[in-house]
C-alpha cells in the first residue's frame, strides 16, 4: 500500500535561514508526488509536483524539491525563509487516477 | 472565476441529525472529490466523481453520501452525524482526474458534531 510519512510534525526557523521539510513515501512505481501548503484558515495550494524526469523540481514562492529515488524521498527546500511561510505543509502521492494519499504535514512557525 | 467554493464555513450539529456540505466548483472540471482533514492525519478521501452521474468510495466513505447530478455540483451528506465526524472538511476539483492534473481546494467546512 501507499503511504507518505513527514517525520517532523512541527519545525521552527528563524525568518533568513533555510528550510528543509522531509517526505518519505512509499510506491511500487514511478511515483506521481505533489507538496501542498496550507495557510491558516485556508484551504490548499499545489506549490509544485513531480512526475518524471529532473529529479529538481522547482515551485511556485521560491520553492524547489528533489526526487531522490534511492531513499525513496521528495524534501522541500527553501534558500531563505520568509515571515508568511508560516503555514502548514503537506506531501502527497498520487494513488489510482487523482487520488492522493497525504502525508500527516510539517507545521512550520517562522521566527522573527 | 470563483473556483471551488463550499458552505458553510462552520456547522455545529447534534449527534444523529443530517446535513448536507455543499461544494461548487465554476472550472468546468470533471473530477471532484471530498476529504477530511485530522490532526496529524493529513488529508483522506471520502467520496469521489470522476464525471457527473458517477462516484465512488474513497479511503473513509463510512456516514457519508454523495450524488453528481451537474457537472458544477458535488454535495456531501451526513445521513446521522457521530462526533467521529468532527473534522474539517474540504472538497475539490480537477480538469479530469489524470494522474498529473493539479487539483484545487475549497476553503473547507469545520464540522463539530457534539
Amino acid at each position: 500500500a501507499q503511504s507518505v510519512t513527514q517525520p517532523d510534525i512541527h519545525i521552527t526557523v528563524s525568518e533568513g535561514a533555510s528550510l528543509e521539510l522531509r517526505c518519505n513515501y512509499s510506491y511500487g512505481a514511478t511515483p506521481y508526488l505533489f507538496w501542498y501548503v496550507q495557510s491558516p484558515g485556508q484551504g490548499l495550494q499545489l506549490l509544485l509536483k513531480y512526475f518524471s524526469g529532473d529529479t529538481l523540481v522547482q515551485g511556485i514562492k521560491g520553492f524547489e524539491a528533489e526526487f531522490k529515488r534511492s531513499q525513496s524521498s521528495f524534501n522541500l527546500r527553501k534558500p531563505s525563509v520568509h515571515w508568511s511561510d508560516a503555514a502548514e505543509y503537506f506531501c502527497a502521492v498520487v494513488k489510482a487516477g487523482n487520488m492522493l494519499t497525504f502525508g500527516g504535514g510539517t507545521r512550520l512557525m517562522v521566527k522573527p | 472565476n470563483a473556483g471551488v467554493t463550499q458552505t458553510p464555513k462552520f456547522q455545529v450539529l447534534k449527534t444523529g441529525q443530517s446535513m448536507t456540505l455543499q461544494c461548487a466548483q465554476d472550472m468546468n472540471h470533471e473530477y471532484m472529490s471530498w476529504y477530511r482533514q485530522d490532526p496529524g492525519m493529513g488529508l483522506r478521501l471520502i467520496h469521489y466523481s470522476v464525471g457527473a452521474g458517477i462516484t465512488d468510495q474513497g479511503e473513509v466513505p463510512n456516514g457519508y453520501n454523495v450524488s453528481r447530478s451537474t457537472t458544477e455540483d458535488f454535495p456531501l451528506r451526513l445521513l446521522s452525524a457521530a462526533p467521529s465526524q468532527t473534522s474539517v472538511y474540504f472538497c475539490a476539483s480537477s480538469y479530469d482526474g489524470g494522474a498529473g492534473d493539479e487539483q484545487f481546494f475549497g476553503p473547507g467546512t469545520r464540522l463539530t458534531v457534539l
